[in-house]
C-alpha cells in the first residue's frame, strides 16, 4: 500500500504563532483529506483537497499531487487547535492514514 | 442533518467474549468504512462497503473479525473470542460514493473497546 509520512511528529506552539504541517505520500492518489482529531477523539474534517489550494478561516491547505505532498497551514494558532492532525490519501477503495502530527498550543 | 453515529460509545468485555459494534452512516451515503485506532497510533483500515458490491475485507486482521451491512445502511462489526490486543477505538466513516470526487469521508465518534 501507499506510504504516508507526516512531519513534524510533534509540535508545541505559543498561542498566536503560525505553523506548517507536511504530508508526503509515496504514489499517485485520487484524493486527500486533512483531519483534526480533538482531545475527545472525534475526527473533524478540515479539507478535502486532491489538488490545489483551499482556505477556511485561519487554516489553509495546498496539495501538489505531481510532487506527492500536501501542506496544512495554521495561522494565529489558538489553544483549541491542539490535538492530532492526520492526512489521509485515497487510492482505489482504501484510505491510508499518516501517523499524525500532535500539536499543543500553549497560552 | 445527522452525522455518522456509533454505538455503544464504550464497551468493556472479558477475554473470549464476542462483541458487536454498530454504525449508522449518514443518510444517502453509499460507502461505509471501518477503522481501528490503537492508543497513540494512526488509523488502520479494516473493511469497506460500497453499495451492493462485495465488501473489501482486505484489512481485517483475523478471521475473528467480520462485518455486515444490512439494506445498504446500518453496519455491524463483530469480533469473536476477543483478545486483549483487540482493545482500541473502532471508528466508522461514510462517504457519498466510494470513488472519485464524492468520497470525502465523515467519521463517527467511535466505540472504545476494552478487553480485560
Amino acid at each position: 500500500g501507499i506510504q504516508v509520512e507526516q512531519s513534524p511528529p510533534d509540535l508545541i506552539l505559543q498561542e498566536g504563532a503560525n505553523s506548517t504541517l507536511r504530508c508526503n505520500f509515496s504514489d499517485s492518489v485520487n484524493n486527500l483529506q486533512w483531519f483534526h482529531q480533538n482531545p475527545w477523539g472525534q475526527l473533524i474534517n478540515l479539507f478535502y483537497i486532491p489538488s490545489g489550494t483551499k482556505q477556511n478561516g485561519r487554516l489553509s491547505a495546498t496539495t501538489v499531487a505531481t510532487e506527492r505532498y500536501s501542506l496544512l497551514y495554521i495561522s494565529s494558532s489558538q489553544t483549541t487547535d491542539s490535538g492530532v492532525y492526520f492526512c489521509a490519501v485515497n487510492t482505489g477503495n482504501q484510505f491510508y492514514f499518516g501517523t499524525g502530527t500532535s500539536l499543543t498550543v500553549i497560552p | 442533518g445527522a452525522g455518522v453515529s456509533q454505538s455503544p460509545s464504550n464497551k468493556v468485555t472479558e477475554k473470549g467474549k464476542d462483541v458487536e459494534l454498530r454504525c449508522d452512516p449518514i443518510s444517502g451515503h453509499t460507502a461505509l468504512y471501518w477503522y481501528r485506532q490503537s492508543l497513540g497510533q494512526g488509523l488502520e483500515f479494516l473493511i469497506y462497503f460500497q453499495g451492493n458490491s462485495a465488501p473489501d475485507k482486505s484489512g481485517l486482521p483475523s478471521d475473528r473479525f467480520s462485518a455486515e451491512r444490512t439494506g445498504g445502511s446500518v453496519s455491524t462489526l463483530t469480533i469473536q473470542r476477543t483478545q486483549q490486543e483487540d482493545s482500541a477505538v473502532y471508528l466508522c466513516a461514510s462517504s457519498l460514493a466510494g470513488t472519485g470526487r464524492y468520497n470525502e469521508q465523515f467519521f463517527g465518534p467511535g466505540t472504545r473497546l476494552t478487553v480485560l
